[in-house]
């Protein structure tokens, strides 16, 4: 079973929608968990952190669900703007690497 | 205010040449991490750098990939022989401490693309 897992989509959604993606995440002694974004062919850029109580910016919620060991990233009233690949990342330890998921596809059609 | 600058940006290799991959880290951090991305693939940790010191390479593979990181200048990722897999998108991080548990915040550069023929 892979670390971190996510649907690779792609996820096609008229603008104004609201999509939600998923992630799930295989070790248990996971410690934090966060959503980045990376545009076609440019860099990955950290969009938001995942805390347990879960946590609100603008359009974007994220969730956390440790019982199931998944996240979850909520975007509603999608932009044009907001297509791009979403990456679950999760931190296993406070020394070791992140890691990162596949990533999410997501496109916001007019 | 200079983010992370990784040359080349484009980089073609045949098999059997040596590719040199450069990362110059935002001003103040002296923490620097190399991931590897393959077409369709997620991102994979390679390997991570203090001045002078790899602190973790786990992600490296054991032949032909080696990194720097020299009291001077930027960090390097050497790969020699290459092979057609080598073929990805090379991203350097930096943060201003260790990354860990509490700072999920990496700041990438733009990327290496190397292609090799």
């Amino acid at each position: 079973r892979k670390e971190v897992e996510q649907d690779p989509g792609p996820f096609n959604v008229p603008e104004g929608a609201t999509v939600a993606f998923n992630c799930t995440y295989s070790n248990s002694a996971s410690q934090s968990f966060f959503w980045y974004r990376q545009d076609c062919r440019k860099e990955p850029k950290l969009l938001m952190s995942v805390y347990s109580s879960g946590n609100e910016d603008g359009r974007f919620t994220a969730q956390l669900n440790r019982a199931s060991q998944y996240i979850s990233l909520l975007i509603r009233d999608s932009k044009l703007s907001d297509s791009a690949t979403y990456l679950c990342v999760v931190s296993n330890s406070g020394n070791t690497p992140l890691v990162f998921g596949k990533g999410t596809r997501l496109s916001v059609i007019a | 205010n200079a983010g992370v600058m990784q040359n080349p940006r484009h980089l073609v290799r045949r098999r059997g040449q040596e590719a040199r991959l450069r990362c110059s880290p935002m001003k103040g951090h002296s923490h620097v991490y190399w991931y590897r991305q393959l077409p369709e693939e997620g991102l994979k940790f390679m390997v991570y750098l203090q001045k002078e010191n790899i602190i973790d390479e786990s992600g490296m593979p054991k032949e032909r990939f080696s990194a720097e990181f020299p009291k001077e200048g930027p960090s390097i990722l050497r790969i020699q022989q290459v092979v057609r897999g080598d073929s990805a998108a090379y991203f350097c991080a930096s943060s201003p401490r260790r990354q860990g548990a509490h700072t999920g915040e990496l700041f990438f550069g733009e990327g290496s693309r190397l292609t090799v023929l």
